[in-house]
């Protein structure tokens, strides 16, 4: 089945650790996003990518870096900058400019800070 | 910034009933208007998106009426179901912008319940 992986689905990080949130897709798309969704601020763009080995900070980008070394392959890590990373992550992609744009989101990793 | 706001935060329906939700825009560039709908603990799906040169889209029970002299559009859940009890969100992206990347802009979201 054609699809977006998140895992893992829940995460417990330490303070001032670095954890890595990984987001696979099969669907031969261009471009991934990362979102991170608060209670009752809807989505919110961290990273995006339009291409592999190009990436551009979205709105709240500060404490977050990606990698797009592999078109499948999207992950976000969760630095120990980030103030509250407590937050529900969900990694999305369409198949890229001039296309369908229907955005596909993958389960989600919900990562709390203990 | 919240360049898309949605109200009403919840909204409690009858079983049968019409759920609508609205949602208001600022950036006129803008050009496609997808809704979204998420359970609790998976991923948003989408519903239904609509182009700014129609003014209404229908698909089965859910329509996207959008006004673009006033920057708004809304959906509208007919005959609503207990199933259709989740959050929906609207949103937006400037589609033929190439260096916009296609990033969704979403609204705050709008918890809906439908009671049996």
């Amino acid at each position: 089945d054609g699809g977006i992986t998140q895992s893992p689905k829940y995460l417990f990080r330490k303070e001032g650790q670095n954890v890595t949130l990984s987001c696979e897709q099969n669907l031969n798309h261009d471009a991934m996003y990362w979102y991170r969704q608060d209670p009752g601020q809807g989505l919110r763009l961290i990273y995006y990518s339009q291409i592999v080995n190009d990436f551009q900070k979205g709105d709240i980008a500060e404490g977050y870096s990606v990698s797009r070394e592999k078109k499948e392959s999207f992950p976000l890590t969760v630095t120990s900058a980030q103030k509250n990373p407590t937050a529900f992550y969900l990694c999305a992609s369409n198949p890229g400019q001039g296309e369908n744009t229907e955005a596909f989101f993958g389960q989600g990793t919900r990562l709390t800070v203990v | 910034q919240q360049q898309v706001k949605q109200s009403p935060q919840s909204l409690i329906v009858q079983k049968g009933g019409i759920s609508i939700i609205n949602c208001a825009y600022e950036n006129t560039a803008f050009d496609y208007f997808p809704w979204y709908q998420q359970f609790p603990g998976k991923g948003p799906a989408l519903l239904i998106a609509i182009r700014p040169d129609v003014s209404e889209k229908k698909e089965g029970r859910f329509t996207i009426s959008f006004n673009k002299s006033a920057k708004q559009f809304s959906l509208h859940i007919m005959d609503s179901q207990p199933g259709d009890s989740a959050t929906y969100f609207c949103a937006a992206s400037m589609w033929f912008v190439e260096a916009a990347g296609n990033k969704l802009t979403f609204g705050g979201g709008t918890r809906v319940l439908v009671k049996p």
